[in-house]
């Protein structure tokens, strides 16, 4: 199946940094979405990417879906501590029928 | 509105049993999906089906059923329990493939 390489794989920072992750594929997507999973959980939709270009906030989030449309990058800007989770990226392959493919997450720290 | 219904949240099965994990949901999507997570990792696709009557494997099918009988709900069976399948099952919904998915919380299995 298609592969999404999400990276990092893990970040601890100070309240009120900014933080920045991306997920990239080998293959062109149709549609790039962005997931955060607290602690016991489900992933919850945070920001939804339907064109190449497109660039998507929600609130302290920023999302872009990438030219190329084989990546999208996540931003979240002054971080607090309830932003702690795990932020998954989601990709519809370019194929016709195709399922959403999942990254392996970001596990994101922060500390007060 | 209720969503994504799991039940149950936690399970602590033997070795050779059975369960059915219960799926819900009250939007009337098409199209129900099952995952797993293992503990640091991401979600791994069981099983989906895009409408009643309608399923079909996904990445990780060996050891699992499925039955789509209404829109509604989505169950998932374990017929012998084994190690390898202690981990946290989540079930989601969508309008389709490129919409964004709605997750349950998951329900947290346990196999000894």
């Amino acid at each position: 199946g298609q592969q999404l390489n999400q990276s990092p794989q893990s970040m601890f920072i100070q309240e009120g940094e900014d933080v920045s992750m991306n997920c990239t594929s080998s293959s062109i997507f149709n549609t790039w979405l962005w997931y955060k999973q607290d602690p016991g959980e489900g992933p919850v939709l945070l920001i939804a990417l339907y064109k190449a270009g497109e660039l998507t906030s929600n609130g302290r989030l920023t999302a872009q879906f990438g030219i190329t449309r084989k990546d999208s990058f996540l931003n979240i800007s002054a971080s607090i501590p309830s932003d702690v989770g795990i932020y998954f990226c989601a990709g519809q392959p370019e194929t016709s029928g195709s399922r959403l493919t999942f990254g392996e997450g970001t596990q994101l720290t922060v500390n007060p | 509105n209720a969503g994504v219904t799991q039940t149950p949240k936690f399970r602590i099965l033997k070795i050779g049993q059975s369960m059915t994990l219960q799926c819900t949901q009250d939007m009337n999507h098409n199209y129900m999906y099952w995952y797993r997570q293992d503990p640091g990792m991401g979600l791994k696709l069981i099983y989906y089906s895009v409408g009643a009557g309608i399923t079909d494997k996904g990445e990780v099918p060996n050891g699992y059923n499925v039955s789509r009988s209404t829109t509604e709900d989505f169950p998932l069976r374990l017929e012998l329990a084994a190690p390898s399948q202690t981990s946290v099952y989540f079930c989601a919904s969508s309008w389709d493939f490129q919409g964004g998915y709605t997750f349950g919380s998951g329900t947290r299995l346990t196999v000894v």
